[in-house]
């Protein structure tokens, strides 16, 4: 498979926990972006990696999320102390550079908190 | 910053034309469609760069406005498999980020 890659696929958790997801882009991309989704709207971007370097996170996030990209391979996500407002699906998407290039979606994290 | 999308929602009959409009307040590099159906990931459907290009895939074609900041996404004798929620991306010039608009929904019925 050669497609974007993300783990878990669901998520449940009780308010208060960490969680932490991860994406595996497709070789050689070196654009890794994350973005929320709740039903119904578009997705929201969350923050963005070129290579190992996050160049930008969106200041809607707030500090409980927090995302690495070591190596410039494989992404995290991470979530402290969860709260009910962060469920959502959570996608990567990633692509080979930038502006005229076309995004690769992973299939998402659907993240529910209880 | 998010682009608005027009309209919401659409409901089609097999063979009929649609169209879908996306509108920045930004001035824009680039526009991406995607088509997203339930439960899976937004899937690319075209890019149009800035200089007022026009493209098409199969019965989808789009046209993108670069002084209006507008694209629209033309759907011509529409299809079941069409149905889904369309999301316009607007990349803004020296940004490397992709803004999705607020969506439309799409139902196709025989």
């Amino acid at each position: 498979d050669t497609g974007v890659s993300q783990d878990p696929r669901h998520k449940i958790t009780k308010r208060g926990q960490n969680v932490t997801f991860r994406c595996d882009p497709i070789s050689e991309h070196n654009r890794l972006y994350w973005y929320r989704q709740t039903l119904g709207q578009g997705p929201e971007f969350l923050t963005y990696f070129q290579n190992e370097a996050q160049l930008e996170k969106s200041r809607l996030l707030s500090d409980r999320f927090s995302a690495e990209r070591p190596k410039g391979s494989f992404s995290t996500l991470e979530i402290q102390r969860t709260e009910q407002g962060d469920s959502a699906m959570y996608l990567c998407a990633t692509r080979k550079g930038a502006v005229n290039e076309k995004l690769f979606f992973g299939s998402g994290t659907q993240l529910s908190v209880l | 910053q998010q682009p608005v999308q027009s309209p919401q929602a659409v409901i089609l009959r097999e063979g009929e034309d649609a169209v879908i409009n996306c509108s920045s307040s930004k001035a824009l590099y680039s526009v991406h469609w995607y088509r997203q159906k339930h439960g899976e990931a937004p899937v690319f459907l075209m890019i149009l760069l800035k200089g007022g290009e026009q493209k098409g895939h199969e019965k989808i074609s789009a046209s993108f406005n670069e002084k209006k900041q507008q694209s629209s996404l033309y759907l011509t004798a529409s299809q079941l498999s069409y149905s889904g929620t369309y999301f316009c991306g607007t990349e803004i010039a020296d940004t490397d980020k992709l803004i999705f608009g607020t969506g439309t929904r799409l139902q196709v019925f025989p």
